[in-house]
């Protein structure tokens, strides 16, 4: 199971942190995902980390703004979204790859948490 | 980066009908490729992973297949619960990217 947190409503230019706890399995197995939802829109990736948080990769979009991290001790998966933008709005979706490798597809989601970027 | 192209956008069915829908990839991408449901309000299951492997509890009614560069995900028998969004998504190479979605309609 994954339950995020964090979502809220925020100017322009603000940042928000958003968490994710994972439960019932080994956490520390697994690469991660966020992946957001505008209001009405499709589903975009936005950032991936290995299981040892050694790699990490993000988005075009989001680049240099945003910054995925996690703590395995912790089983937790962790955004930090700097100069947010109204465009960043959302649901953002915390997400687990499968166990093929050399990557797989995103067998458990989230319920998701939601951002909203207004002034 | 990989273009994921997805059609139709909507799609109008009835229960009991097969419905088919598709998605092609701008280059290869081997056949790391997977088909997820979306309800309204909801998170998207994953229904298909490598093209055409059936995720664990998805009912039989689901299938996944490739022909070159265009994957194709068949609903027989169409019933109440399938009426959603699809979206195909490539985890061949970053970035990772979704089909623009098909929502079947009743």
């Amino acid at each position: 199971q994954l339950v995020e947190s964090g979502g809220d409503l925020v100017q322009p230019g603000g940042s928000l942190r958003l968490s994710c706890a994972a439960s019932g399995f080994t956490f520390n197995f697994y690469e991660m995902n966020w992946v957001r939802q505008a209001p009405g829109k499709g589903l975009e990736w936005v950032s991936y980390i290995s299981s040892d948080g050694n790699n990490v990769y993000h988005a075009d979009s989001v680049r240099g703004r945003f910054t995925i991290s996690r703590d395995n001790a912790k089983n937790s998966l962790f955004l930090q979204l700097n100069s947010l933008r109204v465009e960043d709005s959302g649901v953002y979706y915390c997400v687990r790859e499968g166990e093929l490798t050399p990557h797989d597809a995103f067998d458990i989601w989230g319920q998701g948490t939601v951002v909203t970027v207004s002034s | 980066d990989i273009q994921m192209t997805q059609s139709p956008s909507t799609l109008s069915a009835s229960v009991g009908d097969t419905v088919t829908f598709t998605c092609r990839a701008s280059e290869s991408i081997t056949n790391s490729l997977a088909w997820y449901q979306q309800k309204p309000g909801k998170a998207p299951k994953l229904l298909i992973y490598k093209a055409s492997s059936l995720e664990t509890g998805v009912p039989s009614r689901f299938s996944g297949s490739k022909a070159g560069a265009e994957f194709t995900l068949t609903i027989s028998s169409l019933q109440p619960d399938d009426f959603a969004s699809y979206y195909c998504q490539q985890y061949q190479s970053f970035p990772w990217t979704f089909g623009e979605g098909t929502k079947v309609e009743i």
